[in-house]
């Protein structure tokens, strides 16, 4: 079994300030995980995504995430939030094991503003 | 290389009526998902099929739902007799094999009933 909490359903930053999404994961088999943006009436598109190996993963629009096993964390940052960054931001998990179907399990999304 | 496609975006449906919910999945991909967004939820798994095959349904309501991916064709979900609890976002997502790992997701389709 398979579950995400995302700390924060809402979050604030000015333009230029440093972003920070947490997202813990419980897994009973070792975890592939994923971030996911969407916009406002749009569908979720792939931020990066954590497998095997480097356990710093960089994605697309400048943002990162650390996988942090002894924490079960894989929270994303940015440096410098851009107005653009404005949108939900879902943490998801599936399993890394050959019985795994892939499905991602979903944490509830944290809505990230970014004021001028 | 088109993405996801999901038709119709909005559906508008009176209780008891039926809904249809078409996904086309990303060229050469064979596997499909499902997912349901409610209000201010995260997206909750449904069902996931490949080509003529149900593989897993463990998410799908136990009545009024159902889902099939044909060997040629979209793959679609439908809802029968809706009710107002039915209104939400359904996602669909295609990978292209499960070694590739990586769910590309339509706009979804807005369901809201009346």
């Amino acid at each position: 079994a398979q579950s995400v909490t995302q700390l924060g359903s809402h979050v604030s930053v000015s333009e230029g300030a440093l972003v920070l999404l947490r997202c813990n994961y419980s897994s009973s088999v070792p975890p592939y995980l994923f971030w996911y943006v969407q916009y406002p009436n749009q569908g979720l598109q792939l931020l990066l995504k954590y497998t095997t190996g480097a356990t710093l993963v960089k994605g697309i629009n400048g943002f990162e995430a650390e996988f942090k096993k002894s924490e079960t964390s894989f929270h994303l940052t940015k440096p410098s939030a851009h107005m653009s960054d404005a949108a939900e931001y879902f943490c998801a998990v599936t399993g890394n094991s050959g019985g795994s179907n892939y499905k991602l399990t979903f944490g509830k999304g944290t809505l990230l503003t970014v004021n001028p | 290389n088109a993405g996801v496609m999901q038709n119709p975006r909005h559906l508008v449906r009176r209780r008891g009526q039926e809904a249809r919910l078409r996904c086309s999945p990303m060229k050469g991909h064979s596997h499909v998902y499902w997912y349901r967004q409610l209000p201010e939820e995260g997206l909750k798994f449904m069902v996931y099929l490949q080509k003529e095959n149900i593989i897993d349904e463990s998410g799908m309501p136990k009545e009024r739902f159902s889902a099939e991916f044909p060997k040629e064709g979209p793959s679609i979900l439908r809802i029968q007799q809706v009710v107002r609890g039915d209104s939400a976002a359904y996602f669909c997502a295609s990978l292209e094999a499960v070694a590739k790992n990586i769910q590309y997701f339509g706009a979804g389709t807005r369901l809201s009933v009346l």
